[in-house]
């Protein structure tokens, strides 16, 4: 059961322009949410992050959405550039998972291309 | 370079066999973990270490088994190989929060 959704494997934007990344979640449990980026034959790398206690967090071009009670988040990229291309996973943790646990829960990515 | 480092980045082994993957944490990062990306999948978690032992373990097979050494590095390791092993596996390290950095890492194929 995927408790960390992603449900669209791609996405297309023109240089300039928003990205919008969606992610769903069904653990109720989940109260600290990351974005990771990939590139092709790359580790992901931390991108942004945001806590259960906040709706919203920005840096720079980055900005993560989280609505509780929707169980969504978002990320916007703006404007989004040709080196945002990569493959993005939203990932998931609950605080109480276990005393310095800290694992995470990843949804399956979403692939972004921006077109110059 | 992120810091974490595996080894090797390929693997082809035939089926039944074992293999171990290795895993060099960043520098001063005490907790390691592990991840496999099958075809279409996202990250699943395996298992982590912290400081030598056991943190945390997910949905990690009875045929795999991991360990965290006194220098830190772990190794992931798989046996009696099937098919559907074949994976990318991650190792992430962290100093202790949720911010990994991660390794580029080792593609095994099961033939």
């Amino acid at each position: 059961d995927q408790q960390v959704k992603q449900n669209s494997p791609s996405l297309s934007v023109q240089e300039g322009r928003i990205s919008i990344l969606n992610c769903d979640y069904t653990n109720s449990m989940f109260d600290y949410f990351l974005w990771y980026k990939k590139y092709p034959a790359e580790g992901p790398t931390f991108l942004i992050s945001i806590s259960s206690i906040k709706d919203k967090n920005e840096d720079g071009r980055f900005t993560v959405f989280l609505n509780k009670s929707a169980k969504h988040l978002s990320l916007h990229i703006v404007p989004s550039q040709p080196g945002d291309s990569a493959v993005y996973f939203c990932a998931a943790s609950a605080v109480a998972s276990g005393a310095g646990s800290y694992q995470l829960t990843f949804g399956k990515g979403t692939k972004l291309s921006v077109i110059p | 370079d992120s810091g974490v480092t595996q080894t090797p980045k390929h693997l082809i082994t035939a089926t039944g066999q074992r293999v171990t993957l290795r895993c060099s944490p960043r520098s001063g990062d005490l907790s390691v973990y592990w991840y496999q990306q099958s075809l279409d999948q996202g990250l699943q978690f395996l298992i982590q270490y912290y400081n030598g032992e056991e943190r945390a373990k997910g949905n990690i097979l009875e045929r795999f088994s991991a360990q965290q050494f006194p220098d830190l590095h772990s190794e992931l390791n798989l046996s009696s190989l099937e098919l559907g092993d074949s994976a990318l596996y991650f190792c992430a390290s962290s100093v202790g929060n949720w911010v990994y950095t991660f390794g580029s890492g080792t593609r095994l194929t099961v033939v």
